[in-house]
């Protein structure tokens, strides 16, 4: 069966400070992986998404980039956090191909304080 | 532009009652649309999903019923219990067919349901 784990579960990083949260799936090959955020009063909002090796695309221009550097890792970054950074922090996986009619199977999360 | 709307905050319902979630859509391109319940701390989980070819889809204590001229679905969750009470939020996409990619889900802002004992 597959699993997708995201680590850390909490992290609290003053601004200015660069950030890295990882994911990583088991269980299957070539995975779409996906990095949403939550923001307090707000729906879960896409960041990045790729269906690939390298293949990066972005739902939302901010200072916040992502990599994919193996087949089923995943990689959220920021050189430099803002306060408004801060949020609940879900990677996301769904079958390759099935763009559209697959749910998404979300891992549990990295609540992220930028002090 | 949000496209996918969840205009209830939140909302309690009476253990053992029915509880009734609404989310509203906008983008007519959307065919394919689901459900997730979220726990604090917890990443979302997938609870029932529905296409547009069909008007209600059941597993269990939970239906989601689609009115596609409506723009609109629900979900109803009967009888309700305490383990019930989380945040729950709808979603939506284009079918592979309809010319959906891989660019993930529209999610609205959710509903926190309180199961009253």
């Amino acid at each position: 069966s597959q699993t997708i784990h995201q680590w850390p579960a909490t992290l609290v990083q003053p601004v200015g400070s660069p950030l890295s949260l990882e994911c990583t799936v088991e269980g299957t090959s070539n995975p779409n992986l996906y990095w949403y955020r939550q923001a307090a009063g707000r729906g879960l909002q896409l960041l990045f998404y790729s269906v690939g090796i390298g293949q990066i695309s972005s739902e939302v221009p901010q200072n916040l980039s992502a990599s994919r550097p193996q087949d089923r890792q995943f990689i959220l970054s920021s050189k430099k956090l803002l306060l408004s950074d801060s949020g609940f922090y879900l990677c996301a996986w769904m079958p390759t191909g099935r763009g559209g009619n697959s749910p998404l199977h979300f891992g549990n999360g990295t609540r992220l304080t930028v002090t | 532009d949000q496209q996918v709307k969840q205009n209830s905050p939140s909302l309690s319902v009476q253990e053992g009652r029915i509880s009734i979630l609404n989310c509203d859509y906008t983008n007519s391109m959307f065919d394919y649309f689901l459900w997730y319940k979220k726990y604090p701390a917890e990443g979302p989980t997938f609870l029932i999903s529905i296409s547009s070819i069909k008007d209600k889809n059941e597993d269990g204590r939970f239906t989601v019923f689609l009115n596609k001229s409506a723009k609109h679905l629900s979900l109803h969750i009967v009888p309700s219990q305490p383990g019930d009470s989380a945040v729950y939020f709808c979603a939506a996409s284009r079918m592979w067919y309809s010319g959906g990619g891989a660019d993930g889900l529209t999610f609205g802002k959710g509903t926190h349901l309180i199961i009253q004992p």
